[in-house]
């Protein structure tokens, strides 16, 4: 597609349970990211890869959070054991690297809102 | 660390009044900043954006921001705002590595 796209976009989930969270950035893109924006605030940075390799996990909260881009395209991020701070949208954004990555733009998907009740 | 600091969280203006939205960060790197707006259901897009040379950049839609160094601020401006602008404006700055640091943002509303 054109763009950057998010699946589901919008998941309601019992406390406990387990989501994953689809992205699949634009055609070509190296690099992709995954923000938490949650309610009245900017995203934050989650993890970021560059093909199928995790180059910075530093922002994921807990160890109840995994990421995975296994074929250096679509990405999963997975949430274990929900909880209700977990609820936020989950934002997916690509880039193609220029000059070692300095002039990236990065691009957004439209997101995922996850409710944890 | 890395962090964006926005001035207003709420704005509200009349169709044809001037808009600027402050945005201090603090950076020890070689700065890269950006201007991404939100319009109502719709997804983050790029406004405008900072790497180096003239520090007045020029984005889409009439936007304009102005790097000033000295202040570590990248404020953006508008002269004659429109109802169609009414949107969440967000700064943020290319961190270590190739994250972006965001700031709160600014739900702008213009009345018509």
């Amino acid at each position: 597609g054109a763009g950057v796209s998010q699946s589901p976009r919008y998941k309601v989930a019992k406390r406990g349970q387990d989501v994953a969270l689809r992205c699949d950035p634009i055609s070509g893109h190296v690099s992709l990211f995954w923000y938490q924006q949650a309610l009245g605030q900017g995203p934050e940075f989650l993890t970021y890869f560059q093909n199928e390799a995790q180059l910075d996990k530093s922002g994921l909260p807990s160890d109840r959070f995994f990421a995975e881009r296994p074929e250096g395209s679509v990405s999963t991020l997975k949430i274990q054991r929900t909880q209700q701070e977990d609820s936020a949208v989950y934002l997916c954004a690509s880039s193609f690297p220029l000059y070692g990555g300095v002039r990236n733009e990065q691009f957004f998907g439209p997101g995922t809102r996850l409710t944890v009740l | 660390a890395q962090s964006v600091s926005q001035h207003n969280h709420h704005v509200i203006l009349s169709e044809a009044a001037s808009l600027e939205l402050g945005c201090n960060y603090s950076y020890g790197g070689t700065v890269n900043l950006f201007w991404y707006v939100q319009y109502p259901g719709q997804h983050l897009q790029l406004l405008l954006k900072y790497f180096s040379g003239d520090p007045l950049v020029k984005g889409i839609k009439g936007f304009e921001a102005e790097f000033i160094k000295s202040k570590f601020s990248f404020n953006l401006r508008k002269p004659s705002v429109q109802w169609s602008d009414t949107a969440e404006y967000f700064c943020a700055v290319k961190g270590y590595g190739n994250k972006l640091v965001f700031g709160a943002g600014t739900i702008l509303r213009v009345k018509s």
